[in-house]
């Protein structure tokens, strides 16, 4: 069974802040990883992929892989109160495996 | 560029009731995907398609579950009957793969079922 694991949350940053989230898989061969957001009620909606080691920027929000860890996590840089909603990391095995999210509130 | 779209957004059906979920994908990603999101739990994958053929359908829960893709285009995804367990979120997604770059799903906004 291939699983991905995030911590539910809910996690509370102030505005501002750096918001953290992170994600351990467990199938070791997975080569490519994704973080969705998702609103209340809406579709998940996505924000970043990754698929080498290291970091990957793109505007307020950092990627960053560690393959020998197996951990992916994501910075949201100068969190936003619309940043509020529920953080999907997903790991492509064959199909897209999910862990259950992590949800997140920035507060003004 | 339209996304991905679902149609109904939400269905609530009977129990011993049959019903059919569709699914229209980015318009020239081949690949098209089920999943489905029960209540507390994780979004999970039903199946995928290429074009019109089913990749893989290892997801599906039992064979009370019908999934179409004719001509390549929209999709379908049919319950008869339908059981309670069976009520959650269905959403659908696709990609096209470019050489380098992961397959990037892109997910429609769902299809709430709730069976009573």
């Amino acid at each position: 069974q291939k699983e991905v694991e995030q911590n539910s949350g809910p996690l509370s940053v102030p505005e501002g802040a750096i918001a953290s989230l992170n994600c351990t898989y467990s199938d070791r061969v997975s080569q490519s990883f994704f973080w969705y957001r998702q609103y209340s009620g809406k579709s998940p909606e996505l924000i970043m992929s990754i698929y080498s080691n290291g970091d990957k920027e793109d505007g307020r929000f950092t990627a960053q892989l560690n393959k020998a860890s197996q951990y992916v996590s994501l910075l949201i840089r100068d969190s936003q109160p619309s940043d509020s909603a529920t953080y999907l990391c997903a790991v492509e095995g064959y199909a897209l495996n999910f862990g259950k999210g992590t949800s997140l509130l920035v507060t003004p | 560029e339209a996304g991905v779209t679902q149609f109904p957004s939400h269905s609530v059906i009977e129990k011993g009731q049959t019903v059919t979920l569709r699914c229209d994908p980015i318009s020239g990603h081949d690949n098209l995907y089920w999943y489905r999101r029960v209540m507390g739990k994780e979004i999970k994958f039903l199946l995928h398609f290429v074009k019109e053929s089913k990749q893989d359908e290892s997801g599906m829960p039992n064979n009370r579950f019908l999934a179409e893709r004719t001509g390549g285009t929209y999709s379908t995804l049919k319950v008869q009957p339908a059981e309670l367990e069976d009520s959650g979120v269905y959403f659908c997604a696709s990609s096209q793969p470019m050489q380098g770059i992961p397959y990037e799903q892109y997910f429609g906004p769902g299809t709430r079922l709730t069976v009573t």
